[in-house]
């Protein structure tokens, strides 16, 4: 019972390379979400997909790409890391429907930008 | 513009007394409120919802009350255990949105008391 498996759990990355963050969840859920942990700022949305094959831009969507590979995957990609994406990067799942649209997180992705 | 705010970053309570985590909102067509609870170098995980038809949410120890017309809403905890000792994030969403998108806010650092 996996839920949401993020990958990598650790990054450290040179300002200018490019990486992707993958998540993925077993779940049958339609939306997926990225979203970005920094302190003092909470969690702050970069993308999230509704359903598979559609993406839209959250709160700080600047300096980042997805792509919802299919129903189950969901990546976030860093063409160019810089320093201010220093954070801790959180993939999310829900059914997208239902009385409350509850997200059921990954364990996180700590990225570090040099 | 923040839309869900936590105006309190922190919070001390002796163990056994009771908790009151709060969360403000500015948007009027959120319609669904949440409270996830998150541990160090874990993911944040659900902890219990309201939606804006009602005004009150009871989950065991936790209760979740919402005022509409003040924007409002207040997390209570009782009685408070060492194990409540977490990071608590306030969400809202809107069935209203075509994406279901949702929104957290910073957060309050919860520390139980002994």
């Amino acid at each position: 019972n996996a839920g949401v498996t993020q990958t990598p759990k650790f990054q450290v990355l040179k300002t200018g390379q490019s990486m992707t963050l993958q998540c993925a969840q077993d779940m049958n859920h339609n939306s997926m979400y990225w979203y970005r942990q920094d302190p003092g700022m909470g969690l702050r949305l970069i993308y999230y997909s509704a359903s598979e094959g559609t993406t839209d831009k959250g709160e700080v969507p600047n300096g980042y790409n997805v792509s919802r590979l299919n129903k189950r995957e969901f990546s976030l990609r860093l063409e160019s890391a810089a320093p201010s994406q220093t954070s801790v990067y959180f993939c999310a799942s829900s059914e997208n429907g239902g009385e409350a649209n509850v997200l059921t997180f990954g364990a996180g992705s700590r990225l570090t930008v040099l | 513009d923040q839309q869900v705010k936590q105006n309190s970053p922190s919070l001390s309570v002796q163990e056994g007394r009771i908790s009151i985590l709060n969360c403000d909102y500015t948007n009027s067509m959120f319609d669904y409120f949440l409270w996830y609870k998150k541990y160090p170098a874990e993911g944040p995980t659900f902890l219990i919802s309201i939606s804006s038809i009602k005004d009150k949410n009871e989950d065991g120890r936790f209760t979740v009350f919402l005022n509409k017309s003040a924007k409002h809403l207040s997390l209570h905890i009782v009685p408070s255990q060492p194990g409540d000792s977490a990071v608590y994030f306030c969400a809202a969403s809107s069935r209203l949105y075509r994406d279901d998108k949702i929104i957290f806010g910073k957060g309050t650092r919860l520390h139980i008391l002994p």
